[in-house]
């Protein structure tokens, strides 16, 4: 498709498992972001993949968090161990070049940790 | 403090209004985003812009660098405009996109 594809649409979980999030980003943009969206709260950056450079994590709340961008397309966002504060919308967003091109957004995961 | 707030928090309008949305930052940015966010839906961008005026349908977006400040205006207001509206800038010193709390439009007919 032509926007950012993010898979799955919706997650229930049990605490204590871990969850696989995935996105695909818009076909040539070489920069993608995931945020999250805590109910009632605003976006929250998590990580940043630009191009080939080593990603910017500064944003993951936790070592339970990882993400990994595979062949500079496909990003994965993973969490071990869920906990019931983990359970928020992950939105993912890639842009052209990065800091200064349009973002666009994913639908968005809704994570429910039970 | 925020680095990026935005004011009001929730508006209600009448149909036909005209509506403005404030958003001051306190970085140094390269650019500055509007973002519209539907109930249950997703994050569209509406404006990016670094200087000046932008103009889209009934959206306007300036922005004064100086006085690192920006308003959304939205001409003859619609119930379809009904969302919250997002400002976000682009920090000189982070890759990442920085959001203010969001703006919940209300266009009642």
């Amino acid at each position: 498709g032509a926007g950012v594809s993010q898979s799955p649409s919706n997650k229930v979980t049990e605490k204590g498992k871990d969850v696989e999030l995935r996105c695909d980003p818009i076909s040539g943009h070489t920069a993608l972001y995931w945020y999250r969206q805590s109910l009632g709260q605003g976006l929250e950056f998590l990580i940043y993949f630009q191009g080939n450079s080593a990603p910017d994590k500064s944003g993951l709340p936790s070592d339970r968090f990882s993400a990994e961008r595979t062949g500079g397309s496909v990003s994965t966002l993973t969490i071990q161990r869920t906990q019931q504060e983990d359970s928020a919308v992950y939105l993912c967003a890639s842009s052209l070049s990065g800091r200064n091109t349009e973002a666009f957004f994913g639908q968005g995961t809704r994570l429910t940790v039970v | 403090k925020n680095e990026v707030e935005q004011s009001p928090q929730n508006l209600t309008a009448q149909e036909g209004e005209f509506i403005t949305i404030n958003c001051s930052y306190s970085v140094g940015i390269s650019a500055l985003h509007w973002l519209q966010q539907h109930p249950g839906g997703g994050i569209v961008s509406l404006f990016m812009l670094s200087s000046g005026k932008k103009k889209h349908g009934r959206l306007i977006a300036t922005i004064n660098i100086q006085e690192k400040h920006s308003s959304l205006h939205i001409t003859a207001s619609h119930p379809r405009d009904s969302a919250v509206y997002i400002c976000a800038v682009s920090a000189r010193s982070q890759g990442n996109l920085i959001f203010g709390k969001g703006t919940k439009l209300s266009v009642k007919p």
